[in-house]
């Protein structure tokens, strides 16, 4: 079993530049996150998802956008990088409101360096 | 803007005595809390959860829950290296979670 997959590991992109974080779990799961982590600190919340067809703004969603055609796929899209978006980027899921269980399933993460 | 506020550390204890972590969370309205344990180069992983006031155990984690005082803490008993790591709070907020910066605990020898 899977579980949440994210694709790629890591990634230089250059200012200006765009790119897409591919996140995929194979546990049908409604509920998909996008969380980033800066050095040291904690995980920020971008957007997210309760099902497909429907999506969220969290905390710190400017430079971002999504998009959850299926229940599998969740991918984060960057626009026009900018060395501010330097993290490391975390895919979660949760069969259903996390405020139950409070169980979120993570991805390895997907580190990201704009020069 | 919903808050959750931890202490970055590092706290750094003897091996065998009890590690203390202490999250502070800004809505009223939260009624789920959780403690995640993150290792370096990791993803995080869900280690406590709590609902109601007071305490909850298992194994050598404590969680307590202040609902009036807006405060959540851990404690870790008999601390070994192993668990040294970052601890993350979380605390639930409409279909989602918001974390607090985290605590580096370093236990040593």
């Amino acid at each position: 079993n899977a579980g949440v997959t994210q694709t790629p590991k890591f990634r230089i992109l250059k200012i200006g530049q765009s790119m897409t974080l591919q996140c995929a779990q194979d546990m049908n799961h409604n509920y998909m996150y996008w969380y980033r982590q800066d050095p040291g600190m904690g995980l920020k919340l971008i957007y997210y998802s309760v099902g497909a067809g429907i999506t969220d703004k969290g905390e710190v969603p400017n430079g971002y956008n999504v998009s959850r055609s299926t229940t599998e796929d969740f991918p984060l899209r960057l626009e026009l990088a900018a060395p501010s978006q330097t993290s490391v980027y975390f895919c979660a899921s949760s069969y259903s409101n996390p405020g139950g269980t409070g169980e979120l399933f993570f991805g390895e993460g997907s580190r990201l360096t704009v020069l | 803007q919903k808050e959750v506020e931890q202490n970055s550390g590092p706290l750094s204890v003897p091996e065998g005595a009890i590690a203390s972590l202490n999250c502070t969370y800004s809505d009223r309205g939260s009624q789920s809390f959780f403690w995640y344990r993150q290792y370096s180069g990791k993803s995080p992983e869900l280690i406590m959860s709590i609902y109601s006031n007071g305490d909850k155990e298992d194994g050598r984690f404590t969680a307590q829950l202040n609902k009036a005082s807006q405060y959540v803490s851990l404690l870790i008993r008999d601390s070994q290296p192993s668990d040294s790591a970052t601890y993350l709070c979380a605390v639930d907020n409409t279909d989602k979670l918001i974390f607090g910066t985290g605590t580096r605990l370093q236990v040593f020898p």
